[in-house]
């Protein structure tokens, strides 16, 4: 049972901002959102996660809606080797023994046009 | 800093044979997960291992099974190999100082095709 919906796909101009949204309807007080990206033939690497303030690291920003239920990251100057599978995953908080397992869906297929 | 390894990159088996994957946590790193990812779908979790016990698992049988050794460093061992077992198996390493960020750190994965 999926707990998020993302779009199968999206197209973005190089150099604009890459907006991907994720809806998590269901999501619990103490569950997090995370996201991955796989380029090609690579595994995933994280992104960001956050609970319900918005945040910002050196590769995206991640913007939740306040009432939790969906949320977008954001790629502010999107390049060519940004073309990768995004998954949105909610997970709640990594148990004191090590972290939780993570639950991936489909993802969103990014695509950077030139 | 090493990053998470894994080997073999590839490998082709016979449909009931038995298979070993390995895989090199990153330094520092004392919890590792395994995953299968199937073509077109995203990774599906099998299992994780932490001071080398099994930690939590997938809906995956059995004859799944792992193994976690005092350097970190991990096995996943599938006997009975089923074509559908065909698929990519990533490793991902975690330590418990950046447990409450929930990140895990991938490794290039292992391409398995069994015919």
């Amino acid at each position: 049972d999926a707990k998020t919906t993302q779009p199968p796909s999206m197209d973005c101009a190089e150099g604009r901002a890459a907006n991907l949204p994720c809806n998590h309807s269901t999501i619990s007080g103490n569950e997090y959102v995370y996201w991955y990206r796989q380029i090609h033939s690579q595994g995933p690497q994280y992104i960001i996660h956050g609970l319900k303030n918005n945040e910002t690291n050196e590769m995206a920003s991640l913007i939740i809606t306040e009432d939790r239920k969906s949320s977008t990251l954001i790629l502010p100057h999107a390049t060519l080797r940004d073309t990768a599978v995004y998954y949105c995953i909610v997970s709640a908080p990594p148990p004191r023994f090590g972290n939780e397992k993570l639950t991936f869906g489909t993802g969103t297929r990014l695509t950077i046009i030139p | 800093e090493t990053g998470v390894t894994q080997s073999p990159t590839h490998l082709i088996k016979t449909r009931g044979q038995q298979v070993t994957l390995r895989c090199s946590s990153q330094s520092g790193h004392n919890t590792v997960s395994w995953y299968q990812q199937a073509l077109g779908q995203g990774p599906q979790f099998i299992f994780q291992y932490y001071r080398e016990e099994e930690n939590g698992r997938g809906n995956f049988p059995p004859r799944f099974s792992g193994l976690q050794f005092p350097n970190y460093s991990s096995e996943l061992n599938v006997n009975a190999l089923e074509l559908d077992d065909s698929a990519l198996y990533l490793c991902a390493s975690s330590s418990i100082a950046g447990a409450a960020s929930g990140e895990q750190y991938f490794g290039p994965g292992t391409r398995l095709t069994v015919t």
